[in-house]
């Protein structure tokens, strides 16, 4: 199946500072979405991405699905950052999105 | 509000005692979708939905049960829980097919099995 690579693992940020967050993915895939974990345990999707590039806020994503990666960036964090970011792919046949193992970001002031 | 809403919030029960949780969805949305999340395994999806009485197996459906007798609604039931089912879980919806459209998950459920 579908390989999803999330990097780093950690992250240790002070509040401004600038990050990107990688996904690399080893097949072709029709979706890709980013998620923030917060610190409640919510799941919350930033961005439906399978190709291209987004913005919301000093949130963007970009997606070159020929590479077969994505990458998220933050800029300007703040500590309501904080929490786990997920990468999920999908594919034409599958029945579920397939989750990497996600980065943990610590922002602090 | 468009919104996914899991409940309860967090449950503590005992081995055996049966209990469902429950998933609504407000955007008339066809998939939906359960699963859990457990330290170091990541998010494993448990059972979906395509669509009103269409339900399937996903990768860890063992011990569990799900049913769709209304498009908005999909609880998920452990008939006899244990304590290897302690987890968070969630519930999660999209308009349309599993892997082509935006997913919403709900709050989450954090269920202790003791």
């Amino acid at each position: 199946g579908i390989q999803v690579e999330q990097s780093p693992p950690d992250l240790i940020l002070q509040e401004g500072a600038n990050s990107t967050l990688r996904c690399n993915f080893s097949d072709s895939v029709n979706n890709l979405q980013w998620f923030h974990q917060n610190p409640w345990g919510q799941l919350i999707n930033l961005f439906y991405i399978p190709s291209g590039t987004k913005q919301n806020g000093r949130l963007s994503a970009t997606t070159v699905a020929t590479e077969r990666y994505s990458l998220l960036y933050i800029s300007s964090s703040q500590t309501t950052d904080s929490g786990v970011y997920f990468c999920a792919v999908g594919y034409q046949a599958g029945t579920a999105l397939i989750f990497g193992k996600g980065t943990t970001l610590s922002v602090s002031s | 509000e468009a919104q996914v809403t899991q409940n309860p919030r967090y449950l503590i029960t005992v081995t055996g005692k049966k209990l469902t949780v429950t998933c609504s969805q407000n955007m008339n949305h066809e998939y939906m979708s359960w699963y859990r999340q457990d330290p170091g395994l990541g998010l494993r999806q448990i059972y979906y939905s395509m669509n009103v009485e269409v339900t399937d197996k996903g990768d860890v459906p063992e011990g569990y049960k799900v049913s769709r007798k209304e498009k908005r609604n999909f609880p998920l039931i452990l008939e006899s829980p244990s304590p290897n089912q302690t987890s968070l879980y969630f519930c999660a919806s999209t308009k349309q097919g599993a892997t082509n459209e935006k997913l919403f998950f709900g709050s989450g459920t954090q269920l202790s099995v003791l």
